[in-house]
């Protein structure tokens, strides 16, 4: 069965712009979270949805937002871009709550900022 | 809270054995471990439920000490494949959080 799939695969962005991140969880999967990677601080957790609810937020600025579908695809804004959000984007998909069912996670956003 | 995982960085030769430790300061109601490679996604090796139960697949196994709010990934007689960066990810809400990994080289 398809993966998770993210797009795009690399996008080049200038400070202050916007910029909008796109996920397909796995067919069947409702769960979909987002995290963003950088060297220094791993896997940050952005938020995570459930049916179109967001269900957990992390602590990022409210410059970082998201949404999901009602065929569970899901989306993440981030608005005025700044060079420090670089970093690899990650969406993950689970058939119900992370803890339980664990991770499927995509290839991931390249995002740099300019 | 992000979990604490110890150490940072391991170096292996190719057979040798690697413990990678995972601890965290609230309690735990499953323990999850990933391993990322160079350039691609995390993938999922395992969860650990509350239990201490050990898991595992092939020669990579865990353990979980709820009690002690930690678990420990056992790698054994290492291959090339098992080298990249292994993440633990503990529960916190209805996601999971991660530590900041684990870097394994394992060379010929």
């Amino acid at each position: 069965k398809a993966g998770v799939t993210q797009t795009p695969r690399y996008l080049i962005k200038t400070r202050g712009q916007q910029v909008t991140l796109s996920c397909s969880p796995i067919s069947g999967h409702r769960s979909v979270s987002w995290y963003q990677q950088t060297p220094g601080q791993g896997l940050q957790f952005l938020f995570e949805y459930f049916s179109e609810t967001q269900r957990n937020k992390g602590n990022f600025p409210g410059r970082f937002s998201g949404r999901q579908f009602s065929n569970s695809r899901s989306e993440m804004n981030v608005s005025t871009l700044e060079l420090g959000d670089s970093a690899l984007y990650l969406c993950a998909s689970s058939l119900g709550t992370a803890e339980a069912y664990g991770y499927t996670f995509g290839s991931g956003t390249r995002l740099t900022v300019v | 809270q992000q979990p604490v995982q110890s150490p940072q960085a391991v170096i292996l030769r190719e057979g040798e054995d690697a413990v990678i430790n995972c601890s965290s300061s609230k309690a735990l109601y499953s323990v999850h471990w990933y391993r990322q490679k160079h350039g691609e996604a995390p993938v999922f090796l395992m969860i650990l439920l509350k239990g201490g139960e050990q898991k595992g697949h092939e020669k990579i196994s865990a353990s979980f000490n709820e009690k002690k709010q930690q678990s420990s990934l056992y790698l054994t007689a290492s291959q090339l494949s098992y080298s990249g960066t292994y993440f633990c990810g503990t529960n916190s809400g209805y996601a999971l959080n991660f530590g900041k990994g684990t870097s394994l080289l394992v060379t010929p």
